[in-house]
């Protein structure tokens, strides 16, 4: 089983809503990623949890925080967000082989934000 | 000069043909290699991933590494409609405290029935 899941499929939402997104896997993987993809971009690394620690932050905004409450779950609590953070949420997570790294994306969440 | 090059095409081929996708990257530290295929508004797909160089094939995709040249290609044999999607090239290294990986722009590939 390589599937990571995650809902909710599509999110609208306004500037001074909150909500969250949610990303599950179980196949034992101990990192777990968060990615913002705009149209036509690739995926940009948001942030990297190791072994439900955060270890990366790659300067995002604190209206976007992470949580990661056991191995087998991540969340991303959005709060007052603006209309140029829609975009595809996409969560992965990745197990070490051969000395690298394999990541598995889920299918994401499509956000908007009006 | 970025660290990973890809062709975002568009590429269109007719079905049944060999289809070559390419990435440069100018990061010698890079180890691992992947490739994604993304249907549109879709997340990523794992296609194939390698860390030597070489050829590694599963059924009608191959990857090729040459880390000489800091060169990897994708190809796909009798190539199908539902192969029409964008492939990303993906590339990591780690080592104590830190974590790369970084993805190619995509190239949108079209297989024309």
């Amino acid at each position: 089983d390589t599937e990571v899941t995650q809902t909710p499929k599509h999110l609208v939402m306004g500037m001074t809503n909150k909500k969250s997104l949610k990303c599950e896997q179980h196949m034992g993987h101990r990192a777990m990623y968060w990615y913002k993809q705009k149209a036509k971009k690739p995926p940009e690394l948001m942030f990297v949890y190791s072994y439900e620690k955060l270890s990366i932050n790659e300067s995002v905004p604190s209206r976007f925080s992470p949580e990661c409450p056991n191995s087998s779950l991540l969340n991303l609590h959005l709060h007052a967000l603006q209309p140029e953070d829609s975009a595809l949420y996409l969560c992965a997570s990745s197990q070490v082989s051969n000395g690298g790294e394999t990541q598995y994306f889920g299918p994401g969440t499509r956000l908007l934000v009006l | 000069q970025k660290e990973v090059e890809q062709d975002p095409g568009p590429l269109s081929v007719p079905e049944g043909a060999i289809v070559s996708l390419n990435c440069t990257y100018s990061n010698s530290a890079f180890q691992y290699f992947m490739w994604y295929r993304q249907y549109s508004r879709k997340g990523p797909e794992l296609l194939m991933y390698t860390y030597s160089s070489g050829n590694k094939e599963d059924g009608r995709f191959t990857a090729q590494v040459d880390k000489s040249s800091k060169y990897i290609s994708l190809f796909i044999r009798d190539s199908q409609p539902s192969d029409s999607a964008t492939y990303l090239c993906a590339m990591t290294h780690s080592g104590a405290g830190s974590y790369q990986l970084t993805f190619g722009k995509g190239t949108k590939l079209s297989v024309i029935p």
